[in-house]
């Protein structure tokens, strides 16, 4: 069974500043995708970047980006440039390539500070 | 792209009552859709999937009597709670995707508060 594990509850970062949320999952398979969703406080769950296994390039988007270690089945965030905008719940997510189940991890609660 | 809406946003109803949340992909047609749990300060509970013109498919321990899925379009799934007791309580999310069965991504709704008195 795939199992995905963020060991930290809660993050706090400076605005402007840069911060990395990590996740780590477990799986015996090698096709998947990697996800990080964000939940504001609306609730509302917003995609923030997607990674495919099978591409060694790391994902960006803006200030977005990810450290996809497969190997070490590691797939941090990084945030830079950190604004009051980017506070919320962050959750990292995988999915296998032939199934649909979204296996979400437990979430990283992100303030950030002016 | 990729807009996902749910109605009602909140409801509330009184214990025994049956309440539908509607969930529709607004500019897109969605394969599959999956409705979630999620209580208060927790992660999302994926409850069941469903594809268009076909029986939902539930996740292990949620009963299917009791949330009933409909997946009349591809634009549109329903969920209803029936004989709602305060325990249902809690915030409950769909979500939708373009293609089955490839890991795509999911387009989330802005969810729904039941609460159940």
């Amino acid at each position: 069974a795939q199992t995905v594990t963020q060991s930290q509850p809660e993050m706090s970062v400076q605005e402007a500043e840069t911060v990395t949320l990590s996740c780590t999952y477990d799986t015996s398979e090698s096709d998947y995708y990697l996800f990080w969703y964000k939940q504001p406080p609306s609730r509302q769950m917003i995609l923030v970047i997607r990674q495919e296994a099978y591409k060694q390039q790391n994902a960006t988007e803006n200030r977005f980006s990810v450290n996809f270690q497969k190997a070490a089945k590691s797939f941090s965030l990084k945030i830079s440039d950190s604004q009051l905008g980017d506070a919320a719940m962050y959750f990292c997510a995988f999915a296998l390539y032939n199934t649909d189940k979204l296996i979400f991890g437990t979430g990283t609660r992100l303030q950030v500070f002016p | 792209g990729a807009v996902v809406s749910q109605h009602p946003s909140w409801v509330i109803c009184k214990s025994g009552t049956s309440v539908k949340i509607e969930c529709r992909s607004l500019d897109f047609q969605a394969t599959t859709m999956f409705w979630y749990r999620q209580f208060p300060k927790q992660s999302l509970m994926l409850m069941a999937t469903s594809n268009e013109g076909s029986k939902a498919t539930y996740e292990q321990g949620v009963e299917k009597d009791k949330f009933l899925i409909n997946h009349a379009s591809l634009t549109l799934s329903t969920l209803t709670v029936t004989s709602a007791h305060p325990e249902d309580s809690s915030f409950y999310i769909c979500s939708a995707s373009l293609l089955a069965g490839v890991g795509d991504t999911q387009y989330f709704g802005p969810g729904t508060r039941l609460t159940v008195l």
